[in-house]
C-alpha cells in the first residue's frame, strides 16, 4: 500500500536551532517526493522536491532534504530555524506518471520557541 | 510560476443548501485538477480526481452525488457541496497539475483553500 509516515506529530524548536522533521513513504515504484508548508489556515506552499539525480534537494526558506532510497525516507531539515517557520508541514510522495494525485502524510506541527 | 485561485476562500451556509467551490489555474491549462479535503489538524485527504471534458475519479468512501465536480474547461474545475449538513464543514483545497511535460510534469500547485462551514 501507498502511505507516508511523518513520525513527529510536534515539535518544538528553539529559535536558531536546528531542526530534522522525519518522512518515511511506502511506494510501490520510484517516487517523487516532496515537502509542503501551510500556515494556519491557508493553502499549501512547496518548499521543495525530489525527482532524480542529487539526493540532497535545496528548497526555498533556507530548507533542504535528503532522499534516503535504503531507508525509504526524505528527512527535511534546516540549520537555523527562524520564529516565521512556525507551522503545519507536509511529506508527499507521487507517482511519476503524470496526472496522479499526492498521498500526504499527517503532517507536523513545527512551533518555534524564542 | 503557475498559480491556482479558490473561491470562496470563505463560506458559511445553512444546513440543506448547496455551495459551490470553484478552482482556477492563472496563467496555465491544466487538464486534471484534484480536490482534496482536510479536517482541522489533519492532513489532505484525495476526494476526487477531475479531468476536463470527462467525469471526475472519485475516491473510496466519496459521495459523487453529494459532491458533485464539474471539470468544464482547461482552466476551471468546481467543487458543489450538495445538501450541506454540519459533517461537510471542512477546508477544501483543489490542486493543478499544469499540462506540460519533462520532468516537471507531474508538479502540483495549490490553491488556498476554501473554508465551508454548515451552520
Amino acid at each position: 500500500a501507498q502511505s507516508v509516515t511523518q513520525p513527529d506529530i510536534h515539535i518544538t524548536v528553539s529559535e536558531g536551532a536546528s531542526l530534522e522533521l522525519r518522512c518515511n513513504y511506502s511506494y510501490g515504484a520510484t517516487p517523487y517526493l516532496f515537502w509542503y508548508v501551510q500556515s494556519p489556515g491557508q493553502g499549501l506552499q512547496l518548499l521543495l522536491k525530489y525527482f532524480s539525480g542529487d539526493t540532497l534537494v535545496q528548497g526555498i526558506k533556507g530548507f533542504e532534504a535528503e532522499f534516503k532510497r535504503s531507508q525509504s525516507s526524505f528527512n527535511l531539515r534546516k540549520p537555523s530555524v527562524h520564529w516565521s517557520d512556525a507551522a503545519e508541514y507536509f511529506c508527499a510522495v507521487g507517482a511519476r506518471q503524470a496526472g496522479t494525485a499526492l498521498i500526504f502524510g499527517k503532517g507536523t506541527t513545527l512551533s518555534v520557541s524564542s | 510560476g503557475a498559480v491556482v485561485s479558490q473561491h470562496p476562500s470563505w463560506v458559511i451556509c445553512k444546513s440543506g443548501t448547496s455551495v459551490k467551490i470553484e478552482c482556477r489555474s492563472l496563467d496555465f491549462q491544466a487538464t486534471t485538477m484534484f480536490w482534496y479535503r482536510q479536517f482541522p489538524k489533519q492532513s489532505l485527504m484525495l476526494m476526487a480526481t477531475s479531468n476536463e471534458g470527462s467525469k471526475a475519479t472519485y475516491e473510496q468512501g466519496v459521495e459523487k452525488d453529494k459532491f458533485l465536480i464539474n471539470h468544464a474547461s482547461l482552466t476551471l474545475s468546481t467543487l458543489t457541496v450538495t445538501s450541506a449538513h454540519p459533517e461537510d464543514s471542512s477546508f477544501y483545497i483543489c490542486s493543478a497539475r499544469e499540462d506540460r511535460g519533462g520532468s516537471g510534469a507531474n508538479v502540483l500547485t495549490f490553491g488556498a483553500g476554501s473554508r465551508l462551514t454548515v451552520l
